[in-house]
């Protein structure tokens, strides 16, 4: 069964600084996705970043980018300029295809974010 | 604004209640889900409706009834639910193909008194 690991509960950034949130996950398949979903206090579950396994290069999406390393199973995400509207929980996500139209995510335990004026 | 509404936000029921949850997508998505998240938890998949059939359903308690008439609606109904499944309820829907991942709604939050 695949898990996903954060193990960093909370974190703390300067306004306009840089963070790393990191995310480790178990499986044995060879191809699969990853995400970085944001959850801000209004409670509505954002998509910030989707990962590719196949895919060599990082994903990035403005201020947001990952690291993977697919040998180490590792998928962190790093937020630049930091601002004070990234102050939310981040689950990290694991989907396998499953060759049919749906998707099964498994969502990490979440860490949360604040952002210091 | 996501595509993807709930109703209602919040709701306080007694265990004796019946009451249900609704979720509507307006994505043109055809699998939609249900999750549910407590304190200090990952998020938990409850049940999966891919062209309106049920495809998956965690081991949840039959207290907990799906219905999903058509691929842009998801009911939750229940019933004689416990103190411990107060929790923040979310509703997603999902394309598949070549833009996995999941849309989500607001939630609900329920409280069981």
């Amino acid at each position: 069964a695949q898990t996903v690991t954060q193990s960093q509960p909370e974190m703390s950034v300067q306004e306009a600084e840089t963070v790393t949130l990191s995310c480790t996950y178990d499986t044995s398949e060879n191809n699969y996705y990853l995400f970085w979903y944001k959850q801000p206090p209004s409670r509505q579950m954002i998509l910030v970043i989707r990962q590719e396994a196949y895919k060599q290069q990082n994903a990035t999406e403005n201020r947001f980018s990952v690291n993977f390393q697919k040998a180490a199973k590792s998928f962190s995400l790093k937020i630049s300029d930091s601002q004070l509207g990234d102050t939310a929980m981040y689950f990290c996500a694991f989907m396998s295809p499953r060759g049919t139209s749906y998707d099964k995510v498994i969502f990490g335990p979440g860490t949360s974010l604040s952002v210091i004026p | 604004e996501t595509g993807v509404t709930q109703t209602p936000r919040h709701l306080v029921m007694g265990m004796t209640n019946k009451k249900s949850l609704k979720c509507e997508q307006h994505l043109g998505h055809n699998a939609m889900y249900w999750y549910k998240q407590s304190a200090k938890k990952p998020l938990e998949l409850m049940f999966v409706y891919n062209f309106k059939e049920q495809t998956e359903n965690n081991s949840v308690p039959s207290r907990f009834s799906p219905e999903c008439p058509n691929s842009s609606h998801l009911f939750l109904h229940l019933h004689t639910l416990q103190p411990e499944d107060s929790a923040l309820y979310l509703c997603a829907s999902s394309q598949g193909g070549n833009s996995p991942g999941c849309s989500f709604g607001s939630g609900t939050r329920l409280t069981v008194v």
